[in-house]
């Protein structure tokens, strides 16, 4: 286990409400991941953080927005679900810049009814 | 844009085959991983790939990567029912000072008795 925590794990919300999912590291790893995965597409990445306070976008950034203001935290928020973002979310961390892998968190299920 | 394409996307195959997944890449990198899911779990990494030429071997599973090809293999000797999964390939196209990954759709594979 990396040391990687997702909360909520399933969530049950409705569309045009705010919602915020937290992925806590006890690793002190750097880099920080928030990805989707729907079937048929794999995993994409929505936002990624290299450090406190710097991020940046992924593929399929358009309605989330991320904040990281310590390193063990890393927020992603949906302003306004939609049921386009009905997904499995999950958290990645790595610290070395890609020798070693990314470690995942167990994933956090939101359904946007 | 980098486009990571594994195929099959689907493989039954029976207990005792051999068998290898094939992933292409767009564009040129020379990092490469393979991650293996079971339903309904998280991610877990199987091997890193880090330079052309990279073998990498654990149990009924070899990994290999051919930068110049853009090609990454994994094969499977003398399958078992337990290596049934999805397995996903995953290309680093960050570069600099950020590493972040894209993923291929993955290769639902069961094994059968």
């Amino acid at each position: 286990d990396a040391g990687i925590t997702q909360s909520p794990r399933h969530k049950v919300t409705e569309t045009g409400t705010p919602v915020t999912l937290r992925c806590h590291q006890t690793e002190n790893h750097r880099y920080m991941y928030w990805y989707r995965q729907d079937p048929g597409h794999g995993l994409r990445l929505i936002h990624y953080s290299y450090g406190v306070k710097d991020t940046d976008k992924g593929e399929v950034s358009d309605g989330y927005s991320v904040s990281r203001s310590k390193t063990e935290d890393f927020l992603l928020t949906l302003e306004s679900a939609t049921s386009s973002q009905t997904s499995v979310y999950f958290c990645a961390i790595n610290h070395d810049r890609g020798l070693s892998p990314q470690h995942f968190g167990d994933g956090t299920r939101l359904s946007i009814l | 844009e980098l486009k990571v394409e594994q195929n099959p996307l689907f493989l039954s195959m029976q207990e005792g085959k051999n068998y290898t997944i094939y992933c292409n890449y767009s564009t040129t990198s020379d990092r490469l991983y393979w991650y293996r899911q079971d339903p309904g779990k998280s991610l877990e990494s199987l091997f890193v790939l880090l330079s052309n030429g990279a073998v990498k071997q654990e149990g009924r599973l070899m990994a290999s990567l051919d930068t110049k090809a853009r090609l990454s293999t994994l094969h499977i000797t003398a399958a078992v029912h337990d290596l049934s999964a999805t397995y996903f390939c995953a290309v680093d196209i960050g570069g600099g000072s950020n590493y972040k990954l894209t993923f291929g759709k993955g290769t639902l594979l069961t094994v059968n008795p």
